[in-house]
């Protein structure tokens, strides 16, 4: 099961920084945290993931705390095209388990 | 590199018939999953599989349901006497394997089942 808690739903204004957060404090030492969203009837979309560092690439910047018992998603500059339903997931022996996860929606 | 390709996309079976899903992982991929997600809900968790084995069906039913991945030809989940609870999408996604790397799994766009 979900080792994640997320709120159920964010709004956020075009064009700005959406700033998505997760718990995962039963986490362990060598737990990775991986990001997945998925817009409406699509397949999940793999966002990025990390371990301890906090990490970037072209979607978002991931930023973990330093216990790990946290993190936070950051999508820079949200476009209407980012209103999903966010997953933050903790990978438990090979497997990925979603919880419900947020639904961003980005308002114009 | 062609991602992880589901079918068919949608399927319509009566009560009682069968249905069968398809998932062809990515290339170089040897290790497969199986979600399932039932309408407004998150996807469940139901089987993850290896070539010619079942690594963890922890999530599947325990009756009706199996899944196979064969050493060739695609991933194949199989529902037996399908019921109208069974309407839901399934989902596929690939790994390369699993190690204490990292690695990230890639999923297909699903397939509908609607059972009538």
């Amino acid at each position: 099961d979900a080792k994640t808690t997320q709120p159920p739903s964010m709004d956020c204004a075009e064009g700005r920084a959406a700033n998505l957060p997760c718990n995962h404090s039963t986490i362990s030492g060598n737990e990775y945290v991986y990001w997945y969203r998925q817009i409406h009837s699509q397949g999940p979309q793999y966002i990025i993931h990390g371990l301890k560092n906090n990490e970037t690439n072209e979607m978002a910047s991931l930023i973990i705390t330093e216990d790990r018992k946290s993190s936070t998603l950051i999508l820079p500059h949200a476009t209407l095209r980012d209103t999903a339903v966010y997953y933050c997931i903790v990978r438990v022996e090979g497997k990925f388990y979603f919880g419900s996860g947020t639904k961003l929606n980005v308002k114009p | 590199n062609a991602g992880v390709m589901q079918n068919p996309r949608h399927l319509v079976r009566r009560r009682g018939q069968e249905a069968r899903l398809r998932c062809s992982p990515m290339k170089g991929h040897s290790h497969v999953y199986w979600y399932r997600q039932l309408p407004e809900e998150g996807l469940k968790f139901m089987v993850y599989l290896q070539k010619e084995n079942i690594i963890d069906e922890s999530g599947m039913p325990k009756e009706r349901f199996s899944a196979e991945f064969p050493k060739e030809g695609p991933s194949i989940l199989r529902i037996q006497q399908v019921v109208r609870g069974d309407s839901a999408a399934y989902f596929c996604a690939s790994s390369p394997g699993w190690d204490r790397s990292g690695n990230t799994i890639y999923f297909g766009e699903g397939s509908w089942l609607t059972v009538v």
